[in-house]
């Protein structure tokens, strides 16, 4: 079975600074790999997606992740975060049809 | 146009009761998914139902129930909750079972099992 790791629980960063997301992922064949994002009180927004291609994907608001086949990942960035960015944050894959296996999360705080 | 909606938004139940959660899918959407998350946990699969079918199921007791009209929307049913059937449970609807198409989440139904 496929599986998603996101390593960090919590991270904070200051608004204005980068933002680096963590995703490990288990999976045989080359993953169709997610980031969702969902704010209090509100389902999962998706912010991107890979499939195939380019390993850089961009996404919405500003965010973009890189796929790397050799180390399993596909870690989100962003180069300047704003405090509209605090939410959680899901890494996920595909395990059959569009059956999603989710990570644990990442709790993002800013601080200004 | 709405978005995935989502009824009730919170519940609270006792338990050895039973649950319906209801959910209805984008306009022209025919998939229907279900996902339980858990508080400090992501999501997980519970069901996947496609043109009133059930396509997919994860590793939940046969307490846990679903099914799809059709409409499309779908209904999730759980008899005899335990505590630890607290959850919100979250709504996922998209055109088809293709992992190309998106999947678009509702606000999810809180449920409280005292």
């Amino acid at each position: 079975a496929q599986s998603v790791t996101q390593p960090d629980i919590h991270i904070t960063v200051s608004e204005g600074a980068s933002l680096e997301l963590r995703c490990n992922y288990s999976y045989g064949a080359t993953p169709y790999l997610f980031w969702y994002v969902q704010s209090p009180g509100q389902g999962l927004q998706l912010l991107l997606k890979y499939f195939s291609g380019d390993t850089l994907v961009q996404g919405i608001k500003g965010f973009e992740a890189e796929f790397k086949r050799s180390q399993s990942s596909f870690n989100l960035r962003k180069p300047s975060v704003h405090w509209s960015d605090a939410a959680e944050y899901f890494c996920a894959v595909v395990e059959y049809g569009n059956k999603l296996v989710f990570g644990a999360g990442t709790i993002l705080r800013v601080k200004s | 146009d709405a978005g995935v909606t989502q009824s009730p938004t919170h519940l609270i139940k006792t338990r050895g009761q039973h649950v319906t959660l209801r959910c209805s899918p984008i306009s022209g959407h025919k998939s229907v998914s279900w996902y339980q998350q858990v508080l400090g946990q992501g999501p997980q699969f519970i069901f996947q139902y496609y043109e009133k079918e059930e396509r997919g199921r994860g590793n939940f007791p046969d307490r846990f129930s679903a099914r799809q009209f059709p409409n499309y929307s779908s209904e999730l049913n759980v008899n005899a909750l335990l505590l630890g059937d607290s959850a919100l449970y979250l709504c996922a609807s998209s055109w088809d079972r293709s992992s190309y198409n998106e999947q678009f989440f509702g606000p999810g139904t809180r449920l409280t099992v005292l």
